[in-house]
């Protein structure tokens, strides 16, 4: 079985300060992970993935996300947050091979001026 | 590239009436989704199809039927609209996994829905 857990469904930061989104997941096979933005009224954007190669996985507006299989996570980091990152992100699970992904319920991250 | 598109945007239905969503994908991929968003819920899967001439349930199916017309083409229809169905509905592609490889989902810009 396969699922995700946001720790956060809302994170609020000031500009300019370090970013942390939380994702624990849960996988019987081997996991490929992904973050997802959202920003209103639009689809979803791939931010980055973890496909079992370097742990360390560098994205998209300056985010990366480390994969830990010893703590099962693949939280979102990004150093210095910009007022354009407020939106709702997604974390999502799959396995190699499989056709269904899985979504976490989201964090919706504000940003104050 | 226009990626994935969805028609319609917009749409109010009344309880009982029937539509079509709409979705086409011009990357060439093999697997298409369709997922709905409520608040608080994420997405979760209405459908999906893992290559042209299948579909699978998702977690979310009562109420909804899909047609995989061709590669890039991927309906969903409601045979007869309920307020729970009321929700933002998007449509995603992705090339499959293979050896070696997964493929991350490309999603259409979603379909809102209203039902009275």
């Amino acid at each position: 079985a396969q699922s995700v857990t946001q720790l956060d469904s809302h994170v609020s930061v000031s500009e300019g300060t370090p970013v942390l989104l939380r994702c624990n997941y849960s996988s019987s096979y081997s996991p490929s992970l992904f973050w997802y933005v959202q920003h209103p009224n639009k689809g979803l954007q791939l931010l980055l993935k973890y496909t079992s190669a370097a742990t360390l996985v560098k994205g998209i507006n300056g985010f990366e996300a480390e994969f830990k299989k010893s703590e099962t996570s693949f939280h979102l980091t990004k150093p210095s947050a910009h007022m354009s990152d407020a939106a709702e992100y997604f974390c999502v699970v799959t396995s190699r091979g499989a056709n269904n992904l899985f979504f976490g319920t989201g964090t919706r991250l504000t940003v104050i001026p | 590239n226009a990626g994935v598109t969805q028609t319609p945007k917009f749409q109010v239905l009344k309880t009982g009436q029937s539509m079509t969503l709409q979705c086409a994908q011009d990357m060439n991929h093999n697997s298409m989704y369709w997922y709905r968003q409520d608040p608080g819920m994420g997405l979760r899967l209405i459908y999906y199809s893992a290559s042209e001439g299948t579909t699978d349930k998702g977690e979310v199916p009562n109420g909804y039927n899909v047609s995989r017309l061709n590669k890039r083409e991927f309906s969903l229809r409601l045979e007869s609209a309920a307020p729970s169905q009321t929700s933002v509905y998007f449509c995603a592609s992705r090339l499959a996994s293979g050896r070696g490889y997964t493929g991350e989902l490309f999603f259409g810009e979603g379909s809102r829905l209203t039902v009275l």
